[in-house]
């Protein structure tokens, strides 16, 4: 079973960029995990509100973004590290928030959406 | 984009109760919602898909119902351990969280 984990810097400053890379890795190494069609997905909790979804990469490098982020965020996969990164420039205290990296399995049911979740990375920003 | 208005924020509930939580959606996202419950320091879990499916291992006093932009989740009888934060979403068109629902047990 495919298990993700979030890792990088928790305290940044404003202005800014924070890098989180996800970590996928798997009881067995037998099979390619990238192999299947997936979104690999990175989304954020601030403390005290609800998800933010910031945006996902295909298998094939495209990446799709929640407009709220604009042109701040970069989401990129590479494939012989298993790895997925997150890259969010100018960083605000309003990004401070716990970093979830997600998976979805393309094609699926309708509201299937994100099905395994790592255990995220907590990022705070001072001023 | 598709906005998911959920309430209530905040609940407090006692064993043994029934308790209900609702997302509207802003548009027509047909059965496309998922819910998920998040305890502090945990990763959200799936626990309800295509509106109204159980994953597999959540227990069966959970339920889900809607279509079209009307949704809920339905917990029959309250148990200590459904205290945690419940999210709704859409994937209708890309990807919509609800604000959150905090249950907390009396």
């Amino acid at each position: 079973q495919v298990q993700l984990e979030a890792s990088g810097p928790g305290l940044l400053k404003d202005s800014e960029t924070l890098f989180l890379t996800c970590n996928v890795s798997a009881e067995s190494l037998s099979g390619d995990y990238f192999t299947g069609s997936y979104f690999w997905s990175w989304i954020r909790r601030p403390a005290g509100k609800g998800l933010d979804y910031i945006g996902h990469v295909q298998n094939t490098g495209s990446s799709t973004y929640n407009p709220v982020f604009g042109s701040r965020a970069t989401i990129s996969l590479d494939k012989s590290k298993k790895q997925v990164s997150l890259r969010l420039r100018s960083v605000t205290a309003a990004d401070t928030a716990t970093y979830y990296c997600a998976r979805v399995k393309v094609p699926s049911v309708p509201g299937r959406g994100f099905e395994t979740w790592g255990q995220g990375k907590m990022v705070t920003v001072s001023s | 984009a598709i906005q998911m208005t959920q309430s209530p924020s905040s609940l407090s509930a006692s064993v043994g109760d029934r308790v209900t939580i609702s997302c509207r959606a802003s548009q027509y996202i047909s059965n496309s919602v998922a819910w998920y419950q998040q305890k502090p320091g945990e990763a959200p879990a799936l626990f309800i898909f295509s509106a109204s499916t159980l994953e597999s291992g959540v227990p069966s006093r959970f339920s889900g119902s809607g279509f079209g932009t009307d949704f809920t989740l339905t917990i029959s009888s309250l148990q200590p351990e459904d205290s945690a934060t419940y999210f709704c979403l859409q994937d209708y068109t890309s990807y919509t969280f609800g604000q959150g629902t905090s249950l907390e047990i009396k």
